[in-house]
């Protein structure tokens, strides 16, 4: 079992270009989550999903961000128009179910994907 | 403030040392959840609490919720638990229920030979 996979690891991308960020949950997993880190807001919610399904994507900045799972195998999080302050290390997550004390469900994550906007 | 406030910012303990960390929140939670963010990145994670206290060989973690506070102690101090050490609290009051988790800053610990 290779964990929650991400791809890229790195990526370098030019203002106003577009970046897509690929998550792999662990099979069998029905909840996927995504955050986003930074040195200077920590680690932020972005949205997540359950079987497939958008949950809640209330941490999503509204106009440039978005994401979608199309399968259970992967997620993606695309950012249009990119600017200098989506710089950040993206986080994927994944459990069996809703994770947290209420269910017992462990929370795995990925090894992220760092986005260099220049 | 900060609804979740971690202290230290960083740390470093002697190989074989122990040392605790300690989470403070500015509202009741339901739940806390301990990670350990490795050399690579990935978020590691070390306990989940409703209450009270658990154990995983050198690490022990605390949760009161009443005091909102959580703690997690590491006895015997190794090289490889070097890393960011974050809690995350679990808002809301229903504990039947799924919540988000909000994070702290994390504590950066160095283990050093």
């Amino acid at each position: 079992n290779a964990g929650v996979i991400q791809t890229p690891r790195h990526k370098v991308t030019g203002k106003g270009q577009e970046a897509t960020l690929w998550c792999e949950p662990i099979s069998g997993h029905s909840a996927v989550f995504w955050y986003r880190q930074t040195i200077v807001q920590g680690l932020e919610f972005l949205t997540y999903f359950r079987n497939q399904a958008p949950i809640d994507d209330s941490g999503m900045p509204k106009e440039r961000f978005s994401a979608q799972m199309p399968n259970q195998s992967h997620s993606t999080l695309k950012i249009q128009s990119t600017q200098p302050q989506d710089s950040a290390v993206y986080l994927c997550a994944s459990s069996l179910d809703l994770p947290g004390t209420h269910s017992g469900n462990t929370l795995y994550f990925g090894e992220g994907s760092r986005l260099i906007v220049v | 403030g900060m609804p979740v406030e971690q202290n230290p910012p960083a740390l470093s303990l002697y190989e074989g040392a122990e040392s605790g960390l300690r989470c403070n929140f500015s509202t009741t939670m339901k739940g806390v959840q301990w990670f350990q963010q490795n050399h690579r990145g990935r978020l590691i994670t070390l306990f989940y609490l409703a209450q009270g206290t658990k154990e995983n060989g050198r690490l022990k973690s605390t949760f009161n919720s009443k005091e909102r506070y959580s703690t997690l102690h590491i006895k015997d101090a190794q090289l490889e638990d070097s890393g960011t050490y974050f809690c995350a609290v679990e808002e809301g009051a229903t504990a039947s229920s799924f919540s988000k988790l909000v994070f702290g800053q994390g504590t950066s610990l160095s283990v050093v030979p």
